[in-house]
């Protein structure tokens, strides 16, 4: 099955700086990422995603891109600020089979923003 | 997000006990989730279903069960046979079964052995 490896598990970073968290997957059949963000105690929100035949996807400071070829997606924060510490998960699934719709996560990535 | 209602939102299980979360959306979406999240960990699917009257194991399955009676319901039990159930679990849908379908979560339920 798919596996999903995030890193780093923790990022702190100044206000205004840019943040980047990475993300790799092992099935290459693997072609839909999306990105969710976590604060403590609620529900995950996706914040962007990206399917497999586009690069890159931009929305304001959020920017994800793709690289089929090495198997990995990362996601790019640019201008931190502090409502945006919280935990991001990236996912993977793939199309076929009883896969269909089928999210795996990554393990997480804590992101403080200092002010 | 709003149309997913999980409750209870707190939870407490004595030892030995079956306990049931209750998953209702009514956003019309054929497929729905069951996720579990450990302190300081990703979420990990325990089950899924994509249709009425059809589930499907995720990768942590044992000790749960489930139904899907209804397009609007999935109610996940928790089983005795679950020995370390303390978790936070989330509820999700998705309009349809396949990739690339936006899955929404519910507000989750804090189930906690006492």
């Amino acid at each position: 099955g798919e596996n999903v490896e995030q890193h780093p598990s923790t990022l702190s970073v100044q206000e205004g700086d840019s943040a980047v968290i990475k993300c790799t997957y092992s099935d290459s059949a693997s072609n839909y990422f999306p990105w969710y963000k976590q604060e403590l105690g609620k529900r995950p929100q996706l914040i962007i995603d990206i399917r497999s035949n586009v690069g890159e996807k931009k929305d304001q400071r959020i920017a994800v891109t793709l690289n089929k070829t090495a198997k990995h997606f990362s996601l790019h924060i640019t201008e931190t600020q502090p409502e945006d510490s919280a935990v991001y998960f990236c996912a993977a699934s793939r199309s076929g089979g009883t896969s269909y719709g089928k999210l795996t996560f990554g393990q997480g990535t804590i992101l403080t923003v200092h002010p | 997000d709003g149309g997913i209602t999980q409750s209870p939102k707190y939870l407490f299980r004595k030892e030995g006990q079956n306990v049931t979360l209750s998953c209702e959306q009514n956003l019309n979406h054929d497929a729905m989730y069951w996720y579990r999240q450990d302190p300081g960990q990703g979420l990990r699917l325990i089950y899924y279903s994509q249709i009425v009257n059809d589930f499907q194991k995720g990768d942590i399955a044992e000790g749960y069960s489930v139904s899907r009676e209804k397009k609007e319901s999935f109610p996940l039990t928790v089983t005795s046979a679950q020995k370390n159930p303390t978790a936070f679990y989330l509820c999700a849908s998705s309009i349809g079964r396949f990739s690339g379908n936006t899955i929404y979560f519910g507000e989750g339920s804090w189930l906690t052995v006492v």
